[in-house]
């Protein structure tokens, strides 16, 4: 089975500074993908960025970024450079080859202080 | 290219009525997974399909249906609906590249349907 922790309920950070979000994940899959999605107060869920078991690099999409330690099962969530609109709920995810279904951690609520 | 489309955004219903929930995938998508959404248990996935067939389910009581149409639109169905299916109900639309399930396969989500029962 697989499963997603995200151990900060909420996290405050001031604006233009960089935030870690955390994720740490189990699986005894040898493929899988990792995610991280934004939700905003709206509801709708914004996909982030996306990195793959096997890719050597660690992935990056404008301010966010991938730190990506295999061996430690860990997937943490930059984002540089935060701003008052990075404020939402942030989601790790994951599926493993074969199976469309994306298992998700509980969140982390950011909010960026002015 | 247009997102996915979810219809109605907002639904209140009374116990014991049943609900019909619709998803228009992001064009050439045809794989549409649906999740529910609530405080308590936070995102769980309910099922998934592909070119009209359910590929996928998640642990939900068989209250809980859906299908897929041949334009890859799908739509899911709640019967005798109970107080705790108050949530929000997002789909998610993904290529299906090589015959789907490819963990590269990003999902993309609709703005979701927040359905309350009284």
């Amino acid at each position: 089975a697989q499963k997603i922790t995200q151990t900060q309920p909420g996290m405050f950070v001031q604006e233009k500074e960089a935030v870690t979000l955390d994720c740490t994940y189990d699986t005894s899959d040898p493929s899988y993908g990792l995610f991280w999605y934004k939700q905003p107060s709206s509801g709708e869920m914004i996909f982030l960025i996306y990195q793959g078991s096997y890719d050597q690099q660690n992935a990056t999409e404008g301010r966010y970024s991938l730190n990506f330690q295999k061996a430690r099962k860990s997937a943490n969530l930059v984002i540089s450079a935060s701003q008052l609109g990075d404020s939402a709920m942030y989601f790790c995810a994951m599926k493993r080859t074969g199976n469309e279904k994306l298992t998700f951690g509980t969140g982390t609520r950011l909010t960026i202080i002015p | 290219k247009a997102g996915v489309t979810q219809t109605p955004r907002y639904l209140i219903k009374t116990r014991g009525q049943q609900v019909t929930l619709s998803c228009s995938p992001i064009s050439g998508h045809r794989s549409v997974s649906w999740y529910q959404q609530t405080p308590g248990q936070g995102l769980q996935f309910l099922f998934e399909y592909f070119s009209e067939t359910q590929r996928n389910k998640g642990n939900f009581p068989g209250r809980f249906s859906g299908r897929q149409f041949s334009n890859s639109r799908s739509e899911m169905n709640v019967s005798t609906l109970e107080l705790g299916d108050s949530a929000l109900y997002l789909c998610a639309s993904s290529s299906g590249l090589a015959g789907g399930n490819a963990p590269t396969d990003t999902q993309y989500f609709g703005p979701g349907t927040r359905l309350t029962v009284l």
